[in-house]
């Protein structure tokens, strides 16, 4: 099984709003990711998990805060985000944190804030 | 920082045709590369990648991938295209010598198969 899953699919929300987005693996990986793309874009990395620890935050907004509550599931927690935070969010795990270790990723939370 | 550069932001071909997309990378060190697919509002797939057995890589779908080191390039091939190819392709390296497995996305190639 070498699936990631997210929820929800679709997610729209006001600057106001609090709201969370959850990741889940079963593979047994021990880091997992968040990364953000707006259309048109490559992915770009947000955070880093590695045995349930924060090891990467590539200078990201303190409106977006992460949580790993166990080594299977990843959670986005957002608060008064701005419109321009409209986009996918991925999220990926690996078995490793160190390389060469492939990504897998998941099909992605649609958020739009309004 | 690792650099990687994909040429063509969008490649159409017909079906049944060669497909080529081209990727290639800026460092000294020779990465670690992968080939991802994305179809419309969906995650990222892989489609193979180079660590640092064989040069020629084959991966799903048909798809297969030549690492050269003199040309610093990882491009992706497939003899014959299907429709079912048309999406997004992204290159991506992982640097041999960083703590974490960060991954330096190219920009991506939009591929358009016309029947």
């Amino acid at each position: 099984d070498t699936e990631v899953t997210q929820t929800p699919k679709h997610l729209v929300m006001g600057m106001t709003n609090k709201k969370s987005l959850k990741c889940e693996q079963h593979m047994g990986h021990r880091a997992m990711y968040w990364y953000k793309q707006k259309a048109k874009k490559p992915p770009e990395l947000m955070f880093v998990y590695s045995y349930e620890k924060l090891s990467i935050n590539e200078s990201v907004p303190s409106r977006f805060s992460p949580e790993c509550p166990n080594s299977s599931l990843l959670n986005l927690h957002l608060h008064a985000l701005q419109p321009e935070d409209s986009a996918l969010y991925l999220c990926a795990s690996s078995q490793e944190s160190q390389a060469p270790n492939e990504q897998y990723f998941g099909p992605g939370t649609r958020l739009t804030v309004t | 920082a690792q650099s990687v550069t994909q040429l063509g932001s969008h490649v159409s071909v017909s079906e049944g045709a060669l497909v080529l997309l081209r990727c290639n990378y800026s460092s000294s060190v020779p990465p670690y590369l992968f080939w991802y697919v994305q179809y419309p509002n969906q995650g990222l797939q892989l489609l193979l990648k180079y660590t640092s057995a064989a040069t020629l890589v084959k991966g799903i779908n048909g798809f297969e991938a030549e690492f050269k080191k003199s040309e610093t390039s990882f491009h992706l091939t497939k003899p014959s295209a299907h429709m079912s190819d048309a999406a997004e392709y992204f290159c991506a390296v992982s640097d041999r010598l960083a703590n974490f497995n960060k991954f330096y996305f190219g920009s991506g190639t939009k591929l358009n198969v016309k029947p």
